[in-house]
């Protein structure tokens, strides 16, 4: 039944250290979307894929990467994590950029902690 | 910019009483509109959405939200609430008009929504 699955769920590194978040689907959409929500705040977008086209929030730190390596996989890379990246990353997907379309549907989220 | 503002950053209430739930965004173009819930450690669902035609949108569990335009207002009601309904309450918006068009959710803070037995 699962539709975004993320992995981990719980993900602790170092600061500096390289870390990846994995999410997959099972709902063939086209847009995959990474958000970042810090305690008590709005999720935030951070970049989405729209198939292989790549967009990238204008104020989205270049610590933060993704790889889309086909439908059902995107990653989201940080290269060298600071004390402010802990937190919520959250996956979600939608079916296009048109009309009902416009639903998303998130992942459980991956919870960081940077030590 | 683009933004969303939840009034109401905590809510309790006692089951069976009323609930509203504020949202307004600014942004003058079309816009679609949505309410997102979070209950305790699970991940975010989407409650009930508006795009188009009758201003009055039912959910699910019972929720219905009211898209008033020249508000720029979507509150989100439920006459009678349950202990269930205790959660994370997001309100969201995107447009045609964000992003080249592309789906760009912008959430408010979220409001946590506690019911007492």
């Amino acid at each position: 039944d699962a539709m975004v699955i993320q992995n981990p769920r719980y993900q602790v590194t170092q600061f500096g250290k390289p870390v990846t978040l994995s999410c997959s689907q099972t709902l063939n959409h086209n847009v995959m979307y990474w958000y970042q929500q810090k305690s008590s705040q709005a999720p935030k977008l951070l970049f989405h894929y729209y198939d292989k086209d790549f967009n990238n929030e204008a104020d989205t730190p270049d610590n933060f990467q993704s790889r889309r390596p086909n439908t059902s996989f995107c990653f989201l890379d940080i290269r060298s994590p600071g004390l402010g990246d802990a937190a919520m990353y959250l996956c979600a997907t939608s079916r296009g950029a048109m009309g009902e379309a416009y639903e998303q549907y998130f992942g459980p989220g991956t919870r960081l902690t940077v030590t | 910019a683009q933004s969303v503002s939840q009034h109401n950053h905590h809510v309790i209430l006692s089951e069976a009483a009323s609930l509203e739930l504020g949202c307004n965004y600014s942004y003058g173009g079309t816009v679609n509109l949505f309410w997102y819930v979070q209950y305790p450690g699970q991940h975010l669902q989407l409650l009930l959405k508006y795009f188009s035609g009758d201003p009055l949108v039912k959910g699910i569990k019972g929720f219905e939200a009211e898209f008033i335009k020249s508000k720029f207002s979507f509150n989100l009601r439920k006459p009678s609430v349950q202990w269930s309904d205790t959660a994370e309450y997001f309100c969201a918006v995107t447009s045609p008009g964000f992003s080249g068009g592309y789906n760009k959710l912008i959430f408010g803070a979220g409001t946590r929504l506690a019911v007492h037995p």
